[in-house]
């Protein structure tokens, strides 16, 4: 069975400033790593995804992430935040192609507070 | 760019009453599926179908709940005797192979009286 963490509820940070949202995951299995973004009243939408290759993968809106095996995390980065990007980011863990139904385990999520 | 769409934004239901909670998955996908959020808490997986029958479901997915994809476009969760604990956010999500990412729609709030 695969678990997602995020280490951190709320990441107050100011406008312009770099931030890191934490992940960690634990599985027996290889995993694929995605994450999430929800703006109010909406649904989740896709940021990022790491099926296999290159560990640090690029996504939308000038975020990025990196797969570390060894540490079992896939940190959320973006070197620079605007306060359009205060939401709930979500991290997501879907087993590998062993038996994969293709369902996601989501963390508890990260607010994300984006200050003037 | 095709959405995954969810009818009724808001369902306000009594203890006990049979809800049905709507989702038009986009046309060329073909695996389904259905997430809760209880307020405040993490999303939470419930049931994944493909090729017209569930291939897994989670321990929420009791008998009380059913899915359905009756004409080749809508995908439907029932909850046959809603409780005030199935209040939540439900979200119906698709895509066109299970390693590809999922496209979840804006959620149905249900609201257990």
């Amino acid at each position: 069975a695969q678990s997602v963490t995020q280490l951190d509820s709320q990441v107050p940070v100011f406008e312009e400033a770099p931030v890191e949202l934490r992940c960690n995951y634990s599985s027996s299995v290889s995993v694929y790593l995605f994450w999430y973004v929800q703006y109010p009243n909406q649904g989740l939408q896709l940021l990022l995804k790491y099926l296999s290759g290159s560990t640090l993968v690029k996504g939308i809106n000038g975020f990025e992430a990196e797969f570390n095996k060894s540490q079992t995390s896939f940190h959320l980065r973006k070197p620079s935040v605007h306060i359009s990007d205060t939401a709930e980011y979500f991290c997501a863990v879907s087993a590998g192609p062993s038996g994969n139904t293709g369902k996601l385990i989501f963390g508890q999520g990260t607010t994300l507070q984006v200050k003037p | 760019e095709p959405e995954v769409t969810q009818t009724p934004s808001h369902q306000v239901t009594q203890m006990g009453q049979e809800v049905i909670l709507r989702c038009v998955p986009i046309s060329n996908h073909l695996y389904f599926y259905w997430y809760r959020q209880i307020l405040g808490q993490k999303v939470e997986f419930l049931v994944s179908f493909y090729n017209n029958e569930i291939s897994e479901k989670s321990e929420i997915f009791d008998d009380q709940f059913s899915v359905e994809r009756p004409d080749g476009s809508n995908f439907t969760l029932k909850i046959r005797s809603t409780k005030l604990e199935d209040s939540a956010m439900y979200f119906c999500a698709s895509t066109e192979g299970y390693i590809q990412p999922q496209h979840f729609g804006d959620g149905t709030r249900l609201s257990i009286l």
